[in-house]
C-alpha cells in the first residue's frame, strides 16, 4: 500500500501568500524527503529531514516532522509564481521492499498554482 | 553538464514491439532507479540497482528488465509492450545508501512512453 499521502491534492494561492502542504505516511521511516516536479520536467530535490529531527530550513521552505502522528508539513513563504509545481513527499522505511532495501516510497503530491 | 540524462526523450510505439531506454548519470552515485509515472502523477519504483545488487519491485512485469553496462549507465528494456505501459519513466541515482537509510535521489528529465 502507498506509505505517503500529500494533502491537500491541489493548492491555489496568490503571490505573496505563504502555501501549506502536509504528508501522512504509515510506517516507521529513517526520513522524508520533499521533492518539487514542473510540469513536464523531472523531480528536484527540495529539502531531506531526519527521523530524529523535527524542523528544518532550507531558504524559504520550512520542513516539520512529528514522527509521532507520522506526518510532515512543507510551508514555502511569500510564495511567487515560479513555485507552480507539484510537490511530493517521500518516505524512507527501511526494509519496506525487503531486508536491505534502499528505495523512496513517494506520494501522489500537491499540485501547487501561485497566480501572479 | 546534465547530472542524470534519460534518452530518448518521446517514444511511441506499437503494442507488441520491444523498445529500451537509455539513463547515464555523471555524478559518481553507486546507486541507480527507475520510476514509472503513471498519468495520476503517482510515482513508483520499479528498480533500483547497487553495485550489481538489483532490488525488484515485486509488482513490476517480468517483461521489464534493467540493464546496467557500467556504474554510470543503467538502461531499462521493455519487451512485448502493453497498451498500460504508457506512462512517464524517470530515471534517478543517489549515493549509495548507509545505514539502511537513502540519501537524496538526482531525477533525469523523463522518458514519455506511448504505446498505441
Amino acid at each position: 500500500s502507498q506509505q505517503g499521502e500529500e494533502d491537500p491534492q491541489a493548492l491555489s494561492i496568490q503571490e505573496g501568500e505563504n502555501a501549506t502542504m502536509n504528508c501522512s505516511y504509515k510506517t516507521s521511516i529513517n526520513n522524508l524527503q520533499w521533492y518539487r516536479q514542473n510540469s513536464g520536467r523531472g523531480l528536484v530535490h527540495l529539502i531531506l529531514i531526519r527521523s530524529n529531527e523535527r524542523e528544518k530550513h532550507s531558504g524559504r521552505l520550512r520542513v516539520t516532522l512529528d514522527t509521532s502522528k507520522k506526518s510532515s508539513s512543507l510551508l514555502i513563504t511569500a510564495s511567487r509564481a515560479a513555485d507552480t509545481a507539484s510537490y511530493f513527499c517521500a518516505t524512507d522505511a527501511y526494509g519496506l521492499a525487503g531486508a536491505g532495501s534502499y528505495q523512496l516510497t513517494f506520494g501522489k503530491g500537491t499540485k501547487l498554482s501561485v497566480i501572479p | 553538464d546534465t547530472a542524470v540524462s534519460q534518452t530518448p526523450k518521446y517514444l511511441v510505439t506499437q503494442m507488441g514491439n520491444d523498445k529500451s531506454i537509455k539513463c547515464e548519470q555523471n555524478l559518481g552515485h553507486d546507486t541507480m532507479y527507475w520510476y514509472k509515472q503513471d498519468s495520476k502523477k503517482f510515482l513508483k519504483i520499479m528498480f533500483s540497482y547497487n553495485n550489481k545488487e538489483l532490488i525488484i519491485n515485486e509488482t513490476v512485469p517480468n517483461r521489464f528488465s534493467p540493464k546496467s553496462p557500467d556504474k554510470a549507465h543503467l538502461n531499462l528494456h521493455i519487451n512485448s509492450l502493453e497498451l498500460g505501459d504508457s506512462a512517464v519513466y524517470f530515471c534517478a541515482s543517489s549515493q549509495r545508501p548507509r545505514a539502511g537509510a537513502t540519501d537524496t535521489q538526482y531525477f533525469g528529465p523523463g522518458t514519455r512512453l506511448t504505446v498505441l
